[in-house]
């Protein structure tokens, strides 16, 4: 079963650090690799989207990488803002995607 | 344009009682997705469609959770007979295809008391 797990579950910076948020799975047989931020009390948004056969997406100040040979993925986030705190989760598999416990990221004025 | 939608967003009933709770995904993308998320659980995948097809059932965790999509649109998930341990925020998504890039609706946030 795939076990996905996200480390360190909580974060909290100042603002303007760059910093680097981990995602760890057991089963590299994924056809998709999805990084969501998730606002409390709020669905989630789609954050990147790096499928099996790429090995990184960039999305403004975002940028996700993928080993899948390791089962791991970073999400490197620059330039933190304050507006950046929310819990980031990371999922994996094909249809049914496996959730990570989440990352909570505080990002201090 | 318009996201996906659920409803209602909050829903309270009475163990026992069944409940419905609705998705409307996002136009004209085929392959929709329930999960639900609890605070022991985690997030948790639920059911899988592609059109009005569910190729994978494998998450529904009791008889008393079903799901159908009709038109290739709409998907209400029913759970009968309600338990205390089903309360949980209830997630759609969708997405353009399978195995494609996933979009959330805000959930439905089912407390039974």
């Amino acid at each position: 079963k795939q076990e996905v797990t996200q480390i360190p579950a909580a974060l909290s910076v100042p603002e303007g650090e760059n910093l680097v948020l981990n995602c760890s799975f057991t089963d590299s047989a994924i056809y998709n690799l999805q990084w969501f931020r998730q606002d409390p009390g709020k669905g989630l948004t789609s954050l990147l989207l790096i499928q099996s056969s790429q090995r990184e997406q960039t999305s403004g100040r975002l940028n996700a990488s993928l080993d899948k040979s390791s089962g791991r993925s970073t999400l490197y986030i620059a330039a933190s803002q304050p507006g950046d705190s929310a819990t980031y989760l990371c999922a994996v598999g094909t249809n049914d995607m496996r959730f990570g416990a989440g990352t909570r990221l505080t990002v201090k004025p | 344009g318009a996201g996906v939608s659920q409803s209602p967003s909050n829903k309270v009933t009475e163990k026992g009682k069944d409940v419905e709770l609705r998705c409307d995904p996002i136009s004209g993308h085929t392959a929709l997705y329930w999960y639900r998320q609890s605070l022991g659980q985690g997030l948790e995948f639920l059911i899988y469609f592609q059109g009005n097809s569910a190729p994978d059932k494998s998450g529904l965790p009791s008889d008393r959770f079903s799901a159908e999509r009709t038109g290739g649109s709409v998907s209400t998930l029913t759970i009968q007979r309600t338990q205390q341990e089903d309360s949980a925020v209830y997630l759609c998504a969708s997405s353009p295809s399978s195995y494609n890039e996933q979009f959330f609706g805000p959930g439905t946030r089912l407390t039974v008391l």
